[in-house]
């Protein structure tokens, strides 16, 4: 069974950092794609970044490029989000997913399986 | 960036009906959509990917048609468990983009 789990969310101030992580089990980690996709309760989802099966193609939102990194180890099975510089429209619940393709630019990608999502609220 | 842009925003119906729901690409998008349901408190669920193709054990009354622009999601006779929001999304070219979100209601 496919299991998809993020992790580190939290409150913190406007211009501090925060890193998340999503641990998966379930199935070849380094076989897929992965995502990260926030939604704002209440609202729509917005893709943030995307990361291809080796780590070598990073894609970000124009909303978060330069201030956040994506990132994976494929010897843990997990995918990391590095959140720097962070402001009160990054406040959403952040999910992890993963992409049914080894990679997502040019191939019709799509997020098979997530994870219930970690809430990160930026406020002083 | 490609907009996507659903109708309707809302909508109301009862169990048995049939209900369509559309997203429009701002661009030619091919058949690169995806469609999601989500239920309250619960993270999306793939639908359909490539706008037709069904998500392994997604149920039958649920189709998607469509190419280029135009886009189609249908679930043939409503049942209570389709009572949820609705999204679309492209992935024809980065930034991957969602629809607004159709929220599908008990009439």
């Amino acid at each position: 069974e496919v299991q998809v789990v993020e992790s580190g969310g939290g409150l913190v101030q406007p211009g501090r950092s925060l890193r998340l992580s999503c641990a998966v089990s379930g199935f070849t980690f380094d076989d897929y794609a992965m995502h990260w996709v926030r939604q704002v309760p209440g609202e729509g989802l917005e893709w943030v970044s995307g990361i291809s099966w080796n780590g070598r193609t990073r894609v970000y939102a124009d909303s978060v490029k330069g201030r956040f990194t994506i990132s994976r180890d494929n010897g843990k099975n997990s995918l990391y989000l590095q959140m720097n510089s962070l402001k009160g429209e990054d406040t959403a619940l952040y999910y992890c997913a993963k992409d049914h393709l080894a990679i997502f630019e040019g191939v019709p990608s799509a997020f098979d399986h997530w994870g219930p999502g970690t809430q990160v609220t930026v406020s002083s | 960036d490609i907009q996507m842009t659903q109708s309707p925003s809302s909508l109301s119906a009862s169990v048995g009906d049939r209900v369509t729901i559309t997203c429009r690409a701002s661009q030619s998008i091919s058949t690169y959509l995806n469609w999601f349901q989500q239920k309250p408190g619960k993270a999306p669920k793939l639908l359909m990917y490539t706008a037709s193709d069904l998500q392994n054990g997604v149920p039958s009354r649920f189709s998607g048609s469509g190419s280029g622009t135009d886009f189609t999601l249908t679930i043939s006779s409503l049942q209570p468990e389709d009572f949820a929001t609705y999204y679309c999304q492209q992935s024809y070219s980065t930034p991957l983009t969602f629809g607004q979100g159709t929220k599908l209601e008990i009439k």
